[in-house]
């Protein structure tokens, strides 16, 4: 079974809606990261969420990380045509900080 | 700005036959890694390097190995193809920042092998 997991598998939202997307992971974690590939690229960091932090924002994007539970948030406000793309979760932990887990990831499709 | 540049971009291969995949960064990294990438499973590590002359398993290493002979190439060997690795073969590099590692990933290599 995979270490994180994303949920909702695909979702779909009208062009400057909000959504959120959410993490579960079953380990203990240094950092968690999100991702976004589109498509026929690699994944691209989006944020960084270290386990002593509670949120992090980057412009239109705000994670949370609730350590107790082992779940994290990715919302995305005012959403773009180009913010179309797969959403992964990726944990890392202690000294393998780049050994990451990732989860199946979440389609994101924004309608014009 | 980060760069990591693979090759080739598609390769098709026959099964049995021996598969090389390169990886180029130009960002200084100590680290790289090789990741597959399959529906349903999101990416997997196959090996990591800390270092030219250093290759480390990862968590699904079988049928792979790797090759870093200087801090910029990273390679992915497969000595005898089969049709279970066909795939999307990401690189990645990291730099070490603190407490944290962000990896910065390649384009990507799909193969097929038939």
């Amino acid at each position: 079974s995979q270490l994180a997991e994303e949920n909702p598998w695909a979702l779909s939202v009208h062009e400057g809606e909000s959504v959120t997307v959410n993490c579960s992971y079953k380990t203990s974690i240094t950092a968690l990261q999100w991702y976004r590939q589109k498509s026929g690229e690699g994944p691209a960091q989006l944020i960084l969420i270290r386990s002593n932090e509670r949120e992090k924002r980057n412009g239109r994007l705000r994670a949370t990380l609730d350590t107790s539970s082992q779940s994290s948030s990715l919302s995305i406000t005012a959403t773009r045509c180009e913010d179309t793309a797969v959403y992964f979760c990726a944990t890392g932990r202690g000294s393998a900080l780049g050994r990451l887990h990732f989860g199946a990831g979440t389609q994101l499709i924004v309608i014009p | 700005e980060a760069a990591v540049t693979q090759s080739p971009r598609n390769k098709v291969a026959v099964t049995g036959g021996k598969v090389t995949l390169s990886c180029n960064q130009t960002n200084n990294h100590n680290n790289m890694y090789w990741y597959r990438q399959d529906t349903g499973h999101g990416l997997r590590l196959i090996h990591y390097s800390y270092g030219a002359g250093s290759t480390e398993k990862g968590d699904i290493p079988d049928g792979y190995k790797a090759s870093r002979p200087s801090q910029e190439n990273f390679s992915l060997i497969l000595e005898l193809a089969t049709p279970s690795q066909t795939s999307v073969y990401f690189c990645a590099s990291g730099g070490l920042g603190f407490s944290a590692e962000t990896l910065y990933f390649g384009s990507g290599t799909r193969l097929t092998v038939l």
